[in-house]
């Protein structure tokens, strides 16, 4: 129950085009929900997140989806540049604790 | 978002040994977080540190192996305690500040 699963695992996308990564869980429990960014070498970076109260955000080319009752959330980049080429992991928190518990992650590659 | 200091960035150490890896934060957090990651993997968490009191280890982490200082609201130490290779990993610290959680860069750790 503590799980958050995260497709696809790896994902190829030619610039300009749409990148969409998603994430599902199952307990209800969690109240924040944030995707990170990580390159080669760096620590992961937090790119944008979201609480159950807002079906969608949008910050810049990045936007989540957040489905409630489906207990599913997706990351969409718009117009994918080659400079978004990253590891992206999902998570989540809550529950009792202030724990965030990742997905497994997604090596996203933009090609020229 | 709170700057995080982690050091060393990198170390290649003899099995059997200990290192002793730090985080030091720029402003005063109550809760902070190591993890894991091995290569190409994602994000485990190992412990969670509170200023004046005790760690407190997920499931699979012992404190005989990863013992945890947190003397101070900007400061915490991990140990990573009798190496084997098995212990090559990254490990990161993580604080939860108004930004959400902020990770440091990550101590690269190689056990030969």
């Amino acid at each position: 129950q503590q799980q958050v699963k995260q497709s696809p695992q790896s994902l190829i996308v030619q610039k300009g085009g749409i990148s969409i990564i998603n994430c599902a869980y199952e307990n209800t429990a969690f109240d924040y929900f944030p995707w990170y960014q990580q390159f080669p070498g760096k620590g992961p970076a937090l790119l944008i997140a979201i609480r159950p109260d807002v079906s969608e955000k949008k910050e810049g080319r990045f936007t989540i989806s957040f489905n409630k009752s489906a207990k599913q959330f997706s990351l969409h980049i718009m117009d994918s540049q080659p400079g978004d080429s990253a590891t992206y992991f999902c998570a989540a928190r809550g529950g009792a604790t202030n724990k965030l518990i990742f997905g497994t992650g997604t090596l996203l590659a933009v090609q020229p | 978002s709170a700057v995080i200091s982690q050091k060393p960035s990198r170390d290649i150490c003899q099995r059997g040994t200990s290192l002793t890896i730090q985080c030091q934060v720029d402003s005063q957090v109550t809760m902070m977080f190591w993890y894991r990651q091995q290569p190409g993997q994602s994000l485990t968490l190992i412990a969670t540190a509170n200023q004046g009191s005790e760690a407190t280890y997920e499931s699979g982490f012992v404190i005989d192996k990863f013992p945890i200082s947190r003397p101070n609201l900007t400061f915490s130490t991990l140990t990573v305690s009798n190496m084997s290779p098995e212990d090559s990993s990254i490990y990161l610290c993580s604080v939860e500040d108004a930004g959400g959680y902020t990770f440091g860069s990550g101590t690269r750790l190689t056990v030969v």
